[in-house]
């Protein structure tokens, strides 16, 4: 059975500064690999997917995963973080064998940007 | 605006109170989900119903009743509710939930406090 860990439940930076959100999964089987972010009062939004090709795959607003099998990671990043980008970040895995692809949501990190 | 509409946004019911919650898409998905999410815990899969057939029950309550009269509205019907299923209650809908098209939509949630 698949599982999510994210290793920080909150992750307090100044702006400008970069940032790493940590996500690791566990899975016996290939997988597709999903970030979502929640701003307050919001439902999630898909912020990148892994589902295969090249293992680094990036967001239209700065963001980038990089999918690492042999360490069965898929940390989030960016260079250089805004006020804005404060939000609940959520990692998500599903597996690619058959039956259901339903993903499995970590219990998500709170990235707080200070100004 | 992700395309899947939840109403109510706000809802304050009593113990013995039945109300319904709704969620309707017009993104021509065929899957759609009900999670619970409880403040610091991961996001619960609740129901999925994918082709108006549910095809999950994550040993939901009874409390809990879940309809899908088509592939594009997903209601939840709520009777004799305790305080503690107080949370936000997100439906999300995909493509499908047996192939790679498994990217989830969210709606905005309904918060839900029972007193």
């Amino acid at each position: 059975a698949q599982s999510v860990t994210q290793l920080d439940s909150q992750v307090p930076v100044f702006e400008e500064a970069p940032v790493e959100l940590r996500c690791n999964y566990s899975s016996s089987v290939s997988v597709y690999l999903f970030w979502y972010v929640q701003y307050p009062n919001q439902g999630l939004q898909l912020l990148l997917k892994y589902l295969s090709g090249s293992t680094l795959v990036e967001s239209i607003n700065g963001f980038e995963a990089e999918f690492n099998k042999s360490q069965t990671s898929f940390h989030l990043r960016k260079p250089s973080v805004h006020i804005s980008d404060t939000a609940e970040y959520f990692c998500a895995v599903s597996e690619s064998s058959g039956g259901s692809y339903i993903p499995t949501f970590g219990r998500g990190t709170s990235l707080i940007v200070h100004p | 605006e992700t395309g899947v509409t939840q109403t109510p946004r706000h809802l304050v019911m009593g113990m013995t109170n039945k109300k319904s919650l709704k969620c309707e898409q017009h993104l021509g998905h065929n899957a759609m989900y009900w999670y619970k999410q409880s403040a610091k815990k991961p996001l619960e899969l609740m129901f999925v119903y994918n082709f108006k057939e549910q095809t999950e029950n994550n040993s939901v309550p009874s409390r809990f009743s879940p309809e899908c009269p088509n592939s594009s509205h997903l209601f939840l019907h709520l009777h004799t509710l305790q305080p503690e299923d107080s949370a936000l209650y997100l439906c999300a809908s995909s493509q499908e939930a047996t192939g790679q098209n498994t990217e989830a939509f969210f709606g905005q949630g309904t918060r839900l406090t029972v007193v």
